[in-house]
C-alpha cells in the first residue's frame, strides 16, 4: 500500500525557517517523481515544487522560488522541503504527492499533509 | 502560466442526479488534465488523469472527457459519498496549475 507521511510542520515567525519531510513506503521511491502542493486555510490547491526521480529536474512556483528548496534522499525513501524566509502567506497545509513521470508527472497518491503556520 | 477555470463554482444536487463540471485551460494542454476530489479535512484524492483515464480503484460512475482547452468531469449518479469539492489540474507544463474548485453539496 502506498503511504506518504508528512512531518515537520509547526508555528514559525515571519522570516523563520522550517523543514518538511515526507516519508514514503509501499513503492519503489527512487522510480517516481515527487511533488509538494499546499492549501491555505479555506482556499484551493497550489502547486509548490516538483523533483524528478534522480533529482535531475527541479521546478518551483514563482511564489516560493529562491526561498524554498526541494530535495530527496532515495536511500531513505524521503522527500524534503526546506522553507526559508517564511511569510504569513506561506501559511498552509503542505501535501506531498507522488508523480507518475511517464504520464507527465500526474499526481496519483497524496499524503495527509503537514500544517505550517507563519505568524508573529 | 496556464490559467485554469472551473464552472460552476458550486452546485446543489440530489442523490441520483447526473452532475457535470467544466474545466477550461487558458491555452491548449493536450490531454494533460487531472481531476481530484477533496472532502473536508481530507487530502485530495486522484480520480482521473490524461483527461479521461480512471485512476485505479475509482468507480466507473466518474468519467472525464475533453482535449485541448475544454474538459468535463461527469458523475453519472451522485451518491452521498460524492459530496465534495472537485479540482482540475493541468500538468502539461510548469508551473502546474489547479482550477479554483467546484463544491458539490446536497440539495
Amino acid at each position: 500500500e502506498v503511504q506518504l507521511v508528512e512531518s515537520g510542520g509547526g508555528l514559525v515567525k515571519p522570516g523563520g525557517s522550517l523543514r518538511l519531510s515526507c516519508a514514503a513506503s509501499g513503492f519503489t521511491f527512487s522510480s517516481y517523481s515527487m511533488n509538494w502542493v499546499r492549501q491555505a486555510p479555506g482556499k484551493g490547491l497550489e502547486w509548490v515544487s516538483s523533483i524528478s526521480s534522480g533529482s535531475t529536474y527541479i521546478y518551483y512556483a514563482d511564489s516560493v522560488k529562491g526561498r524554498f528548496t526541494i530535495s530527496r534522499d532515495n536511500a531513505k525513501n524521503s522527500l524534503y522541503l526546506q522553507m526559508n524566509s517564511l511569510r504569513v502567506e506561506d501559511t498552509a497545509l503542505y501535501y506531498c504527492a507522488r508523480g507518475i513521470a511517464a504520464a507527465g508527472n500526474y499526481f496519483d497518491y497524496w499524503g495527509q499533509g503537514a500544517l505550517v503556520t507563519v505568524s508573529s | 502560466d496556464i490559467q485554469m477555470t472551473q464552472s460552476p463554482s458550486s452546485l446543489s444536487a440530489s442523490v441520483g442526479d447526473r452532475v457535470t463540471i467544466t474545466c477550461r485551460a487558458s491555452q491548449g494542454i493536450s490531454d494533460s488534465l487531472a481531476w481530484f476530489q477533496q472532502k473536508p479535512g481530507k487530502a485530495p484524492k486522484s480520480l482521473i488523469y490524461a483527461a479521461y483515464r480512471l485512476q485505479s480503484g475509482v468507480p466507473s460512475k466518474f468519467s472525464g472527457s475533453g482535449s485541448g482547452t475544454d474538459f468535463t468531469l461527469t458523475i453519472s449518479s451522485l451518491q452521498p459519498e460524492d459530496f465534495a469539492t472537485y479540482y482540475c489540474q493541468q500538468y502539461n507544463s510548469y508551473p502546474f496549475t489547479f482550477g479554483p474548485g467546484t463544491k458539490v453539496d446536497i440539495k
